[in-house]
């Protein structure tokens, strides 16, 4: 069974400010960690894609790294602005199978 | 390119009824995946189609749910009949490839009640 913790729960943060957040995921038979960011009533947007140990990821203030033998993902936020505010959810698969096991997700709130 | 479209948006419906959901995926994208959020808990897998043809569908919670992919385009999800437990939204998702390479576009959900 693929368990995917994700923390902070909920996190807010001051406008401007920088921050980051956890995914953390059963390193044996890891493929694949997708970033999401999901706005309530909305679609979750496609952020990242990972796999390979030690990857990197930008776009535009929000980065990613990925550390595949340890188990865990974090997302970077620099510079937060208000339309940064949603839930970010962490998602991973495991290779022979193509499902995404997602976390509950990060919900930030920034402050103006 | 157009997103992922599912209907209704939004459905209200009583215990016992039926109730079918529709998605229409990215033309092209033979992965089309099924997903349900309860109520503050994960989004959790339900099943995946290649083109027409179900490829996992370990997360169908039981036989009171039944997907299908008519010629490898539109999906329809059918709850019947509905329980209480069933009340949550729905996601589909499609994909040009494996979750290793490509990420999921997402619809932007059915939320259904069950009262």
């Amino acid at each position: 069974i693929l368990n995917v913790e994700q923390s902070p729960q909920s996190l807010h943060v001051q406008e401007g400010d920088s921050t980051n957040f956890t995914c953390s995921f059963p390193s044996s038979n890891f493929y694949a960690l997708h970033w999401y960011r999901w706005e309530t009533a909305k679609s979750p947007e496609a952020l990242f894609v990972m796999t390979l140990n030690g990857d990197e990821k930008k776009k535009g203030r929000i980065s990613a790294t990925l550390n595949t033998k340890e188990g865990y993902s974090y997302l970077y936020i620099k510079g937060s602005q208000p339309e940064d505010s949603a839930t970010y959810l962490c998602a991973c698969s495991n290779f022979g199978n193509e499902k995404l096991t997602f976390g509950t997700g990060t919900r930030l709130t920034i402050i103006p | 390119e157009a997103g992922v479209t599912q209907f209704p948006s939004h459905s209200v419906i009583e215990k016992g009824q039926t109730v079918t959901l529709r998605c229409d995926p990215i033309s092209g994208h033979d992965n089309l995946y099924w997903y349900r959020r309860v109520m503050g808990k994960e989004i959790k897998f339900l099943l995946h189609f290649v083109k027409e043809s179900k490829q996992d569908e370990s997360g169908m919670p039981n036989n009171r749910f039944l997907a299908e992919r008519t010629g490898g385009t539109y999906s329809t999800l059918k709850v019947q009949p509905a329980e209480l437990e069933d009340s949550g939204v729905y996601f589909c998702a499609s994909s040009r490839g494996l979750t290793g390479n490509y990420g999921y576009t997402f619809g932007s959900g059915t939320r259904l009640t069950v009262v």
